[in-house]
C-alpha cells in the first residue's frame, strides 16, 4: 500500500483564520479524499479530489469553506477557511489502492483544535 | 437510504477470550464492505474488503465474513495489542464514496 504523510500532524488556531492541510504520497495514485472525523464520532467524506479536475464535494461541505488543491498525482491540500470551534476535527486524506481503486488507504490524520 | 450500523459500541475481552463484532448494513447495490482498525491518534489501517456473500478473509487472529445483510469481524483469542476501534465501511455501485459505521471500541485485558 502507498505511504501516505500529512501536515501539520496537529494545530491549535484562534477563531476567524484559516489552515492549509497537506497530503503527501510516495506513488501517483488516481483518487484521493479529504474526511473529517469530529470527536468521538466515525468518518464523514468532505470531497473527493482528482488530478486535473475540480474537487467534488458531499452535501454539507461547499468549496468556501473547503478548498481543495491537487495539483499532480501524489498531492493534494485541504484549507479549512474561516475557522470556528465546531470545525475542531480530525482531518484525513486517503487514497485508492495500487490494485484496487476500491479499497483506500489513510493518512495518519491532522488533528486540528479551533480556540 | 443506506446506512451501516455497527455493533457493540464498546467491548472488553479479556486476552484470550474470542468474540465477533457486527456491521449490518442497508444498501442498494453493494459494490464493497470493507473492515479498518484505528488506534488512537492514527489514522485507520485497511484489514479486509468483500464483495459478496459467502466470502470470508483471514488475517492473523483476524476473520471478517460476508452476508446479504450484515458483516462479522471475528477475533481469536485475542492479545492486549488487538485493541483498538474496529470500522466497517461500505460503497455502492457506481461509486467509490465510502459510508462508515462509529465503530467498535475493543478492550482486551491481559
Amino acid at each position: 500500500s502507498a505511504v501516505i504523510s500529512q501536515k501539520p500532524s496537529r494545530d491549535i488556531c484562534q477563531r476567524g483564520t484559516s489552515l492549509t492541510i497537506q497530503c503527501q504520497v510516495d506513488s501517483q495514485v488516481t483518487m484521493m479524499f479529504w474526511y473529517r472525523q469530529q470527536p468521538g464520532q466515525s468518518l464523514t467524506l468532505i470531497a473527493t479530489a482528482n488530478q486535473g479536475s475540480e474537487a467534488t464535494y458531499e452535501s454539507g461541505f461547499v468549496i468556501d469553506k473547503f478548498p481543495i488543491s491537487r495539483p499532480n498525482l501524489t498531492f493534494s491540500t485541504l484549507t479549512v477557511s474561516n475557522m470556528s470551534p465546531e470545525d475542531s476535527s480530525i482531518y484525513l486524506c486517503s487514497v485508492d489502492g495500487p490494485f484496487s481503486t476500491d479499497t483506500q488507504y489513510f493518512g495518519p490524520g491532522t488533528r486540528l483544535t479551533v480556540l | 437510504e443506506d446506512q451501516v450500523t455497527q455493533s457493540p459500541e464498546a467491548l472488553r475481552l479479556q486476552e484470550g477470550e474470542s468474540s465477533s463484532l457486527n456491521c449490518s448494513y442497508t444498501v442498494s447495490g453493494l459494490r464493497g464492505l470493507f473492515w479498518y482498525r484505528q488506534d488512537p491518534g492514527k489514522g485507520p489501517e485497511f484489514l479486509f474488503t468483500l464483495y459478496s456473500a459467502g466470502e470470508e478473509k483471514e488475517k492473523e487472529r483476524l476473520k471478517a465474513t460476508l452476508t446479504k445483510k450484515e458483516s462479522f469481524l471475528h477475533i481469536t483469542a485475542p492479545k492486549p495489542e488487538d485493541s483498538a476501534t474496529y470500522l466497517c465501511a461500505f460503497t455502492t455501485s457506481g461509486t467509490y464514496k465510502y459510508i462508515f459505521g462509529t465503530g467498535t471500541r475493543l478492550k482486551v485485558l491481559a
